[in-house]
């Protein structure tokens, strides 16, 4: 098992450049989330899905979308990146949401100059 | 008023001290309270998982919940330098709603 696993690791972008951040899980894990992590601001939900073909928003959505085709990926998509968007970025899951733990993976860091 | 307030630290203490750290929060309706710990450069994983008031123990980590004063605790027995990580408390309530509400994280540093 892999767990969750996310790539790239860190990542250099220009204002207004596009990417997408990947996430995969091989645990058949219903849910997956994404987060971002900043100083003094701790952990934050930027959207969310309970499983295939259903996505949901978080605390922090603008700017990102989502998308969920398949239950083992959930990747994160920059529209137009902006300084206020470098952070680290974390990719969770769990069975079911419900009582459950998440397993985060292994974060991506990003720097938008 | 803040969801959940962590005080990040950090804090510093000698090898085989007690540490101790808290969260205080604002919403009645959390039940289920978490603590992760987070390596430097790593993600978040689940130390303890505890639901409604109550002690859960765990080797050398305890996790206490008051519910009547909003009021959750890690205590780590005899500190380890590996225990150096940041520790993010995290809690939910229940009914379906899978959203975390996550303190900031409190840095502990194990000095040997």
């Amino acid at each position: 098992n892999a767990g969750v696993t996310q790539t790239p690791k860190f990542q250099v972008l220009k204002t207004g450049q596009s990417m997408t951040l990947q996430c995969a899980q091989d645990m058949n894990h219903e849910y997956m989330s994404w987060y971002r992590q900043d100083p003094g601001m701790g952990l934050r939900l930027i959207h969310y899905s309970v499983g295939a073909g259903i996505t949901d928003q978080g605390e922090v959505p603008n700017g990102y979308n989502v998308s969920r085709s398949t239950t083992e990926d959930f990747p994160l998509r920059l529209l137009s990146a902006a300084p206020s968007q470098t952070s680290v970025y974390f990719c969770a899951s769990s069975y079911s949401g419900l009582q459950e733990t998440q397993y985060f993976g292994p974060g991506t860091r990003l720097l938008v100059l | 008023q803040k969801e959940v307030e962590q005080d990040p630290g950090p804090l510093s203490v000698p090898e085989g001290a007690i540490v101790s750290l808290n969260c205080t929060y604002s919403n009645s309706a959390f039940q289920y309270f978490m603590w992760y710990r987070q390596y430097s450069r790593k993600g978040p994983e689940l130390l303890m998982y505890t639901y409604s008031s109550g002690n859960k123990e765990d080797g050398r980590f305890t996790a206490q919940v008051d519910k009547s004063s909003k009021y959750i605790s890690l205590f780590i027995r005899d500190s380890q330098p590996s225990d150096s990580a940041t520790y993010l408390c995290a809690m939910r309530v229940g009914n379906g709603n899978n959203r975390l509400a996550f303190g900031k994280g409190n840095q502990v540093v194990v000095i040997p």
